[in-house]
Parts: C-alpha cells; sequence; structure tokens
C-alpha cells in the first residue's frame, strides 16, 4: 500500500527565503503525486499534480515539485516565500488511477516578516 | 454553484446521536468523494461515488458510516450510534473524471462533527 511522509510538522520561513516543504512516498507502482493547500477557514486547493510527464511540474503561485524516483520524493519549493504563502501544505499520492489519494499529515508554513 | 458545498459547517452532537452530513458538489462533476480529517492528521479516505453508485467505499471505518448519493448530485453522509472518535472535519470532493487520481479534486470546506 502506498503511503507519504511528510517531514516536520511546522516550517517556519523568513519574507523571501527560501521555501522548502519535504515529502516522501511509498508505492509499489508508479506514483501519482500531487501537492494541496489548506489556506484558513477554507477548503483543500490543488497547487500542482505530477502524473508521470515532466519530473519538474509547476503550480500556482510560484510553487513547484520535482519528482525523484530514486529517492522517492516530490519536495515541494518556492524562491521567496510571501506572507500570503502561510498555510498548510499536504502531500498526496496515487497508484494511477487504481487507489484513493493518500495524504500525509501536513506541513504548516509560518511565513515571518 | 460555484465550489462545493457543505452542510451545516458545524455540528455538535451527544454521544449515540444519529447524524447526517451533506455535500453539494460542482454542477456536472460526476466523481463525489469522502474524507476525514482529525486534529493534527491528513485527509483519510473513506468512500467515492461515480454517479449514483458507491466505486469504493474501502474506507469507512465501520457498519455505522454510510453515504449515498441517489440522484448522483448531492451526497449525504449517514453516522449511526455517533461515538466521541468520530469527531472530526468531513470533507467532501468532487472532480469531472472518473479515476480517483485522473483530475484534479474540487473539495469542500468540511463539515466540523464534535461528539460530546
Amino acid at each position: 500500500a502506498q503511503s507519504v511522509t511528510q517531514l516536520g510538522s511546522h516550517v517556519s520561513v523568513s519574507e523571501g527565503a527560501l521555501v522548502l516543504l519535504r515529502c516522501n512516498y511509498s508505492s509499489s507502482v508508479p506514483p501519482y503525486l500531487f501537492w494541496y493547500v489548506q489556506y484558513p477557514n477554507q477548503g483543500l486547493q490543488l497547487l500542482l499534480k505530477y502524473t508521470s510527464a515532466a519530473t519538474l511540474v509547476k503550480g500556482i503561485n510560484g510553487f513547484e515539485a520535482e519528482f525523484k524516483k530514486s529517492e522517492t520524493s516530490f519536495h515541494l519549493t518556492k524562491p521567496s516565500a510571501h506572507m500570503s504563502d502561510a498555510a498548510e501544505y499536504f502531500c498526496a499520492v496515487s497508484e494511477k488511477g487504481n487507489t484513493p489519494l493518500v495524504f500525509g499529515k501536513g506541513t504548516r508554513l509560518s511565513v515571518i516578516a | 454553484g460555484a465550489g462545493v458545498s457543505q452542510t451545516p459547517s458545524n455540528k455538535v452532537t451527544e454521544k449515540g446521536k444519529y447524524v447526517e452530513l451533506r455535500c453539494d458538489p460542482i454542477s456536472g462533476h460526476t466523481a463525489l468523494y469522502w474524507y476525514r480529517q482529525s486534529l493534527g492528521q491528513g485527509p483519510e479516505f473513506l468512500i467515492y461515488f461515480q454517479g449514483t453508485g458507491a466505486a469504493d467505499d474501502s474506507g469507512l471505518p465501520n457498519d455505522r458510516f454510510f453515504a449515498v448519493r441517489p440522484e448522483g448530485s448531492v451526497s449525504t453522509l449517514k453516522i449511526q450510534r455517533t461515538e466521541r472518535g468520530d469527531s472530526a472535519v468531513y470533507l467532501c470532493a468532487s472532480s469531472l473524471m472518473g479515476g480517483m487520481n485522473t483530475g484534479e479534486l474540487f473539495f469542500g470546506e468540511g463539515s466540523r462533527l464534535t461528539v460530546l
């Protein structure tokens, strides 16, 4: 069965600094991978997804993630944090249409002025 | 509507009571999903509908939980004999495409259930 591990339940960065949120997955077959964001008092929103095309995926709001099969990772990055990026971020994995999305526990991102 | 709508947004009930949570998906979305999110955890899959039928209900924790989607649009999650451990935020999502990971899931804001 597939699973997701998000390292760090809380990450704090200064405004303008690099954002790096880590996600490692476990899957017995090539996975589909997703990052979702949840702003306070809002529903989950898709940031980006990897579905076996380009390994570097660009999403909304300047975020991107790189699929690294050898490291079973799908880390989320943004070159320069903005105050509006403060939210909860969830990594999710599934096995190419055959299984439901399995989410990690989430990482709360705080941005300090 | 413009997005996935869930009602009620908050529900407080007593242990042993029956609860219904409603989800109104985005118009035209054929697939509908229920997830549960406990404090400090990520969303946990419960059940998935394609049209009116439950395509996968493997995530329902026990037979106290049941969901329906009689006309292929609105869905109701039903919880019988609620327990304190059922307290969580229940999330609904919908998508255009069948299959659980071929398309973007659009989530509602959730229904927060508290069982006293």
